[in-house]
C-alpha cells in the first residue's frame, strides 16, 4: 500500500540556522509529491510540489526539496529558518497505486528556538 | 476573499447528539475533500466528492454521511456521536486530483462530551 513516512517528529532548530525536514515515499510508479505546511488553529497550505522535470522544487518562503528517485525521498530544506518557520509540515503523495486518493505523512513539527 | 470556508469553527455537543459540518469553495474546483486531523495531527481522508459524485469513500463508521449539493459546497453529517469523534475536520477542494494541489479550510474543531 501507498504510504509517506516523515522520518522526524520533530525538529528542534536555532534561528537563521539550516534545517532539513525528511520524507520518504513508497509508490514504485510515477507519483507527484508535496509538501504542506499548517500553522497553529489553521488549514494546510501548499509549500512546493513535484509533478515531473527538474528534480528541484522551490516553493513559498525561501523552502525548496529535492525529489531522489533511486532513495525515493523527497526532503525539504531551508538554509535560514525564522521563528515564524514554527509549523507542521507535511509530505504529502497522489497518484501512485493510490488512485485519487493523496496519502499524507504523520507530520513534523519544526520549532525555531531564538 | 475566503477560497474554503467551513462553519462553524468551533462544535461541542454531546454524545449520542447529531451534527453537521458545512463547507463551502469559490474557487471554481470540481473536487471536495474531508478530512479528520487528530489529537497528534494525523491527517485521515474521510471522503472526496468529484463533480457531485463521491469518489473516495474511506472506512469510517457509516454514522458519518456526506452530501454534496452541487460543486460548490460538501457538507458533512454525523450521527450518534461518540467520544472518539472529537478531532479537527478539514474540508478541502483541488481543481482535479492526483496533480493539482489542495486547498484546505480552517478546520472544524468538534468536541464530543
Amino acid at each position: 500500500a501507498q504510504s509517506v513516512t516523515q522520518l522526524d517528529s520533530q525538529v528542534p532548530v536555532f534561528e537563521e540556522a539550516p534545517v532539513e525536514l525528511r520524507c520518504n515515499y513508497s509508490s514504485s510508479v510515477s507519483v507527484y509529491l508535496f509538501w504542506y505546511v499548517q500553522y497553529p488553529n489553521q488549514g494546510l497550505q501548499l509549500l512546493l510540489k513535484y509533478l515531473s522535470g527538474s528534480t528541484l522544487v522551490k516553493g513559498i518562503n525561501g523552502f525548496e526539496a529535492e525529489f531522489n528517485k533511486s532513495q525515493t525521498s523527497f526532503h525539504l530544506r531551508k538554509p535560514s529558518v525564522h521563528i515564524s518557520d514554527t509549523a507542521e509540515y507535511f509530505c504529502a503523495e497522489s497518484g501512485g497505486t493510490g488512485g485519487f486518493k493523496t496519502i499524507f505523512g504523520a507530520g513534523t513539527r519544526l520549532f525555531v528556538k531564538a | 476573499d475566503t477560497a474554503v470556508s467551513q462553519t462553524p469553527k468551533y462544535l461541542v455537543t454531546q454524545m449520542g447528539n447529531d451534527k453537521s459540518i458545512k463547507c463551502e469553495q469559490n474557487l471554481g474546483h470540481d473536487t471536495m475533500y474531508w478530512y479528520k486531523q487528530d489529537s497528534k495531527k494525523f491527517l485521515k481522508i474521510m471522503f472526496s466528492y468529484n463533480n457531485k459524485e463521491l469518489i473516495i469513500n474511506e472506512t469510517v463508521p457509516n454514522r458519518f454521511s456526506p452530501k454534496s449539493p452541487d460543486k460548490a459546497h460538501l457538507n458533512l453529517h454525523i450521527n450518534s456521536l461518540e467520544l472518539g469523534d472529537s478531532a479537527v475536520y478539514f474540508c478541502a477542494s483541488s481543481l482535479g486530483s492526483k496533480t493539482y494541489e489542495q486547498y484546505f479550510g480552517p478546520g472544524t474543531r468538534l468536541t464530543v462530551t
